[in-house]
């Protein structure tokens, strides 16, 4: 087992392009979780995938923000015209029930 | 609804111990605690469940008061490895896994 594998670690793009984050969790593990965090702060919570299904998603995020996980496995995060307050580490995580998070290295995304 | 940490920054020498207290206005299912390092993702040290049950490293201790909503780390002892962020996380009663990250304590040890 390698853990979480996020592609790719860093992006630069144009304020208006589109970009598309990967995620890769624990195989074993069911449950799969994005985050964005700016310098200084705790992860925020953007949505979360049981398996296959997303079952939530934060009320903080535009409709600019896609995620999915198609057959339960890798999980990607589409951002649309993207604008410079969209920049942040994506941080990508997998748990099982009732035990802590395993973190990826993160998509260090930048907008210009 | 985002919990409470305190304190905001903490600096000690080798060997001394800290204590990172951590508040919810929520009920809570659970409480996780993560350390990360300067441009590394943060990584899992401990999850306190409701009832009792802890799970996580040995070498750190932690306390979750169901009824206050509150939970505190302690480090004791401490070695200039664990230095960086701690971060707590919260689970509310829907048991989804989802957790509410606090605004993070930062420890630095020194020699």
């Amino acid at each position: 087992d390698t853990g979480v594998s996020q592609n790719p670690r860093h992006k630069i793009t144009k304020r208006g392009q589109n970009v598309t984050f990967r995620c890769d969790p624990i195989s074993e593990h069911n449950r799969l979780y994005w985050y964005r965090q700016t310098l200084g702060q705790g992860p925020e919570f953007l949505t979360y995938f049981q398996n296959e299904a997303q079952l939530e998603k934060s009320r903080l995020l535009s409709d600019r923000f896609s995620a999915e996980r198609p057959k339960g496995s890798f999980s990607t995060l589409e951002i649309q015209r993207t604008e410079q307050g969209d920049s942040a580490m994506y941080l990508c995580a997998s748990s099982g029930a009732d035990y802590g998070y395993t973190f990826g290295s993160g998509t260090r995304l930048t907008v210009v | 609804q985002q919990p409470v940490q305190s304190p905001q920054a903490v600096i000690l020498r080798e060997g001394e111990d800290a204590v990172i207290n951590c508040s919810s206005s929520k009920a809570l299912y659970s409480v996780h605690w993560y350390r990360q390092k300067h441009g590394e993702a943060p990584v899992f040290l401990m999850i306190l469940l409701k009832g009792g049950e802890q799970k996580g490293h040995d070498k750190i201790s932690a306390s979750f008061n169901e009824k206050k909503q509150q939970s505190s780390l302690y480090l004791t002892a401490s070695q200039l490895s664990y230095s960086g962020t701690y971060f707590c996380g919260t689970e509310d009663e829907s048991n989804t896994g989802k957790l509410i990250f606090g605004q993070g304590t930062t420890l630095q040890v020194k020699p």
